[in-house]
């Protein structure tokens, strides 16, 4: 089974652009969530998305966003860059079934977008 | 905020020894995960410990979870130099419904030396 892939693996972007990652979750696997990390934070969650919908957002400006497709994958967008959202994007899919409240899935992460704003 | 906090920050052994990482956190889980990261690359999934479960092993990794410490420890028994990473632990939100919102902690930076 394919695991979770990111596309672009590396990008550079300068301030006030906007920008555009993507990601395909593991085949079967509906729930999409992505993070942030860089070496001052750590961690942190963006949002997740399931059948289509958000579900969760993290504590993230409006410049960040996301959107997910009838297949499962799913892009996030950042609008108006800035130096300090250089860092790496990392997404993760887990199996989630409808109307479930599933506390037990393992998230399974891709490798993971590297972002540099100049 | 952090959920997890690891410990040791940064770790140092042989090959072949025994490498112990802990993790706490704040408030109630369902549940908590243990990543490997190298060196920013994706996360590696290494297991998923439940709230109502107290030890899990796969392979050379043993986790024991204690909840009312609020506290879980990762064991890599006979390192190996490929097991060089930083690993991190993560917890759910522990409000009901979310499963989608993982709480990290800052990690464990462990290298195995040959």
């Amino acid at each position: 089974k394919a695991g979770v892939t990111q596309t672009p693996r590396y990008l550079i972007k300068t301030r006030g652009q906007q920008v555009t990652l993507s990601c395909s979750p593991i085949s079967g696997h509906r729930s999409v969530s992505w993070y942030q990390q860089t070496p001052g934070q750590g961690l942190q969650f963006l949002f997740e998305y399931f059948s289509e919908t958000q579900r969760n957002k993290g504590n993230f400006p409006g410049r960040f966003s996301g959107r997910q497709f009838s297949n499962s994958r799913s892009e996030m967008n950042v609008s108006t860059l800035e130096l300090g959202d250089s860092a790496l994007y990392l997404c993760a899919s887990s199996r989630r079934l409808a109307g479930a409240n599933l506390f037990y899935n393992e998230q399974f992460f891709g490798p993971g977008t590297r972002l540099t704003v100049l | 905020s952090q959920q997890g906090e690891e410990d040791p920050q940064a770790l140092s052994i042989q090959e072949g020894e025994n490498a112990t990482m802990n993790c706490s956190y704040k408030t109630s889980i369902n549940n908590l995960q243990w990543y490997r990261q190298n060196s920013g690359r994706g996360l590696v999934h290494l297991i998923l410990i439940r709230s109502n479960e107290r030890e899990k092993h796969s392979g050379r990794l043993r986790v024991t979870l204690d909840t009312s410490k609020k506290s879980s420890s990762l064991l890599i028994t006979a390192s190996r130099a490929a097991d060089t990473a930083s690993y991190f632990c993560a917890t759910d939100a522990g409000y009901g419904g979310s499963q989608g919102n993982l709480i990290f902690g800052k990690g464990t930076k462990l290298s195995v030396k040959p």
